[in-house]
């Protein structure tokens, strides 16, 4: 166990809808990441947060979006959910930004889209 | 970050010593190596990281030979609880406040045998 928390564990959902996935960083962990996992494209970096701030963007579509709230959990929010939006969504946290701290990762959430 | 190169598979039987290589040629003087390892759909798990210097934990033992081009990640007695997909990362200190993703490769998918 990581410490780091992911709700829900799976989600279904259509087409064009919108959902929202949570992550709860590990107690005092200041900085909060987001990953997809797809088949095809592998683990890939979506978005960084550090106290509430975003700190670094990497491959995230303009349909997501995400934030760090002043408890320092997060959200993942998709909207005008497409297939190729199916993926396992992880979350990781470091206790903060920099230095050589490794990340722990939650044990993510299955977002299927039919 | 500097690219790795990691072996696609591996075989290992249980209670032997399991080797994973990887192999960093154009890391540089401030770039850490870091090992993950992900079982089945799990969250990436961290295993062990380092600069210079050979590293151990309850997990592995981290071998990074002297000009820094290369490392080996060994498992010492594997079972068939490491059976996993292993990632090798380089990443630089970077300054508080900046951004710190990781960036995952394919991997080695290690598969421990009876």
């Amino acid at each position: 166990d990581s410490g780091v928390t992911q709700t829900p564990k799976h989600l279904i959902t259509a087409t064009g809808q919108r959902v929202t996935l949570r992550c709860s960083p590990r107690s005092g962990d200041l900085s909060v990441y987001w990953y997809q996992q797809s088949l095809d494209q592998g683990l890939q970096f979506l978005i960084q947060y550090y106290n509430g701030e975003e700190r670094a963007k990497g491959n995230i579509l303009e349909r997501f979006s995400a934030q760090q709230f002043p408890d320092l959990h997060s959200e993942l929010n998709l909207s005008s959910l497409e297939l190729g939006d199916s993926a396992l969504y992880f979350c990781a946290s470091s206790p903060w930004t920099g230095g050589s701290y490794e990340q722990y990762f939650g044990p993510g959430t299955r977002l299927t889209v039919t | 970050d500097a690219k790795t190169t990691q072996p696609p598979s591996m075989d290992c039987a249980e209670g032997r010593a399991a080797n994973l290589p990887c192999n960093h040629s154009t890391i540089s003087g401030n770039e850490y190596v870091y090992w993950y390892r992900q079982i089945h759909s799990q969250g990436p798990q961290y295993i062990i990281h380092g600069l210079k210097n050979n590293e151990t934990n309850e997990m592995a033992s981290l071998i990074i030979t002297e000009d820094r081009k290369s490392s080996t990640l060994i498992l010492p007695h594997a079972t068939l609880r490491d059976t996993a997909v292993y990632y090798c990362i380089v990443r630089g200190w970077v300054g508080a406040g900046t951004a710190s993703k990781l960036t995952f490769g394919t991997g080695t998918r290690l598969q421990v045998t009876l």
